[in-house]
Formats: C-alpha cells, sequence, structure tokens
C-alpha cells in the first residue's frame, strides 16, 4: 500500500536534546512538507521540500532542521533552540514540485512531549 | 499576506440538521481545499475546489467555491454523528508553494 509513514508515534525530549522525526513516503511524491499543529489551532508550516537536495523554511523555521537527501525521505530535527517545541508534527507530500500545487496527502503525526 | 478565516470556529449542532461552515481569503487563489481532521489523528484530504463555481459532493458534505467572492462553503446535509471533527479549508499561495491554512471548525454533531 502506498502512503506516509511517520515515527515515532510519541517522541520525549529532554531539556538540550535534539531529536529528529522520521517521515518517510512510496508515493513517488516530489514534494514533501512539514507541519507543526498546536493543540486546538491549525497548521503552520516549518519547511518543505520540492525536489531532493532541496529545501525552503516555511513560516516557522527556527529551532529546526531538515534533510532530503532521497526522495523518499524528509526527517525533521527538533533541535534545543526550539524553546516550545511540544505540538503535533505532522509529514505531508504531494505530487509536484514543480510550482502546481496539489493535494497534500499527510502521515500519521508524531506527538512531541517535552520531559 | 494571504490570509483564510473559517467561522465558526466550533460548532455544536443535533444529527438530522443541515448547516454550513464557510472559508473566507483574502487574495486571489487558483485552489481551494478541504480536509477533515479526526481527534488526534491525521487529516484526510476531503475535496479539491479548481475553478470559479465548483462544486463537489461526497454524501453528506458538499463544497463550493466563489473565486470572485473568494469564499467556499463546506455544506452539510441531515448531520450524522460519524461527521464529527474539524474541518480545515486551505488555499495555494499565489506567490510560492505554500498551502495557507485555516484555523479550523470543529463540528460536533450530538445524537
Amino acid at each position: 500500500d502506498g502512503g506516509i509513514t511517520q515515527s515515532p508515534k510519541y517522541l520525549f525530549r529532554k531539556e538540550g536534546q535534539n531529536v529528529t522525526l522520521s517521515c518517510e513516503q512510496n508515493l513517488n511524491h516530489d514534494a514533501m512538507y512539514w507541519y507543526r499543529q498546536d493543540p486546538g489551532q491549525g497548521l503552520r508550516l516549518i519547511y518543505y521540500s520540492q525536489i531532493v537536495n532541496d529545501f525552503q523554511k516555511g513560516d516557522i523555521a527556527e529551532g529546526y532542521s531538515v534533510s532530503r537527501e532521497k526522495k523518499e525521505s524528509f526527517p525533521l530535527t527538533v533541535t534545543s533552540a526550539q524553546k516550545n517545541p511540544t505540538a503535533f508534527y505532522l509529514c505531508a507530500s504531494s505530487p509536484s514540485g514543480g510550482g502546481l500545487q496539489e493535494t497534500q496527502y499527510f502521515g500519521p503525526g508524531t506527538r512531541l512531549l517535552v520531559l | 499576506e494571504l490570509k483564510v478565516e473559517q467561522n465558526p470556529l466550533f460548532l455544536s449542532m443535533q444529527e438530522g440538521k443541515n448547516y454550513t461552515i464557510y472559508c473566507n481569503y483574502s487574495t486571489t487563489s487558483d485552489r481551494l481545499y478541504w480536509y477533515r481532521q479526526d481527534p488526534g489523528k491525521s487529516l484526510e484530504s476531503l475535496f479539491v475546489l479548481l475553478s470559479n463555481g465548483a462544486v463537489k459532493q461526497e454524501g453528506r458534505l458538499m463544497a463550493s467555491l466563489d473565486t470572485k467572492a473568494r469564499l467556499s462553503t463546506l455544506h452539510i446535509t441531515a448531520a450524522v454523528h460519524d461527521l464529527s471533527a474539524t474541518y480545515f479549508c486551505a488555499v495555494d499561495s499565489p506567490s510560492n508553494y505554500q498551502l495557507i491554512w485555516g484555523a479550523g471548525t470543529k463540528l460536533i454533531i450530538k445524537p
């Protein structure tokens, strides 16, 4: 079955620790996205990538980093510089990174909690 | 700056009733999307509206788009409990490859 997987489902971070959230897709999509969702709120874009080895900052990139070394994978690192990381993190992908926005398909999400 | 506003943000209704959720956006956009999110879950795509006057229907949900008014509606007909969820609309940003999201409408349908 094609889809997007995220792991882990729950992640606990200690003060000063960097943690990495995994996102993998087998939909052969060019574009991938990371969003943050706080309780009762909408989605805010952290980073997006339209093609391998290229990515752009979204609205709230500070304290986060990404890489896109493979088409299928777009991991997100929450660094110690992100002072309020507790949130629900959603990864998404869409078919084309060529400037035409299309429906984004979402993974199941990772819930990050600070110890 | 492109803004997307949904209203109401919270809606509690009885089964069997009809209601409409509104999504207004501030500048020209080519596409509008509706998504559903169940509590603690991810987002599921419901509709993509591609042009002025577009109407799409799936079961008890019908979405429409008026690009001149910069307004989309999501109409719920004879609501059932299973439609309880948070509904988001989103539009293409005209300047980059982002989607701009509304804050979501939390819909509770009481049996």
